[in-house]
């Protein structure tokens, strides 16, 4: 079906551990973000790409990797989890506007990863 | 860091009352204006874009308006229903998207 997907859905892991969140568009989305929602904070930007092989940091980037080798992909990795990193994670995708910028449109956003770091 | 505010931070209606609340952000530099709806347990889905100061969107009950000089933008709900319970996000783009925090709006039956 068409859509952003994400998974897991859901994860516990460990201080320390590396865990990867994945997030698939079938839109063919030239821009991918990736957002972290904690209480009491609005969605905040982690990284986002605009293309494939092309990516930049956004807000709050320390502590994760992103890569984006195909377009319809783009992963995100706590490369050593730490339990501040525990959130909920959305992932979302948009056109690309007019001379590549993506402000005048709506971003899609995926179901979310709620993930808890012990 | 950008600052996106929004209020009131919740808000209780009766059913069939009208409803706004206000979304505020810093007023130079401005490229966009975007709304999304929250419901609980799903994704951000976006309602409206806004681009040019005094744009004035709709999308059945629910209308947004703009003002890029003072640093506002207002969404209204006219004639709120249970359906319309959810959180209302306002998102600031400059070079990426700063959202605020929400409104969270219930509506009572």
């Amino acid at each position: 079906d068409a859509g952003i997907t994400q998974s897991p859905r859901y994860k516990i892991t460990e201080t320390g551990r590396q865990v990867t969140l994945m997030c698939h568009q079938t839109w063919s989305h030239s821009y991918m973000f990736w957002y972290r929602q904690d209480l009491g904070h609005g969605l905040r930007l982690i990284y986002y790409s605009a293309a494939a092989d092309i990516t930049d940091k956004g807000e709050v980037p320390d502590g994760y990797v992103v890569s984006r080798s195909k377009t319809e992909n783009f992963p995100l990795t706590l490369e050593s989890a730490t339990r501040s990193q525990t959130s909920v994670y959305f992932c979302a995708s948009s056109e690309s506007g007019s001379g590549g910028v993506s402000s005048y449109n709506e971003q899609f956003f995926g179901p979310g990863t709620r993930l808890t770091v012990l | 860091i950008l600052n996106v505010e929004q209020s009131p931070q919740s808000l209780h209606v009766q059913e069939g009352d009208s409803t706004n609340f206000t979304c505020s952000f810093p007023s130079s530099n401005f490229y966009a204006l975007h709304w999304y709806r929250w419901e609980t347990a799903k994704s951000p889905e976006a309602l409206f874009v806004m681009t040019l100061n005094g744009d004035e969107k709709k999308k059945g009950r629910i209308s947004a308006t703009l003002n890029t000089k003072e640093g506002y933008s207002y969404l209204y709900i006219k004639g709120s229903q249970p359906e319309d319970s959810a959180t209302y996000l306002c998102a600031d783009f400059i070079y990426n998207l700063f959202f605020g925090t929400g409104t969270r709006l219930t509506v009572i039956p």
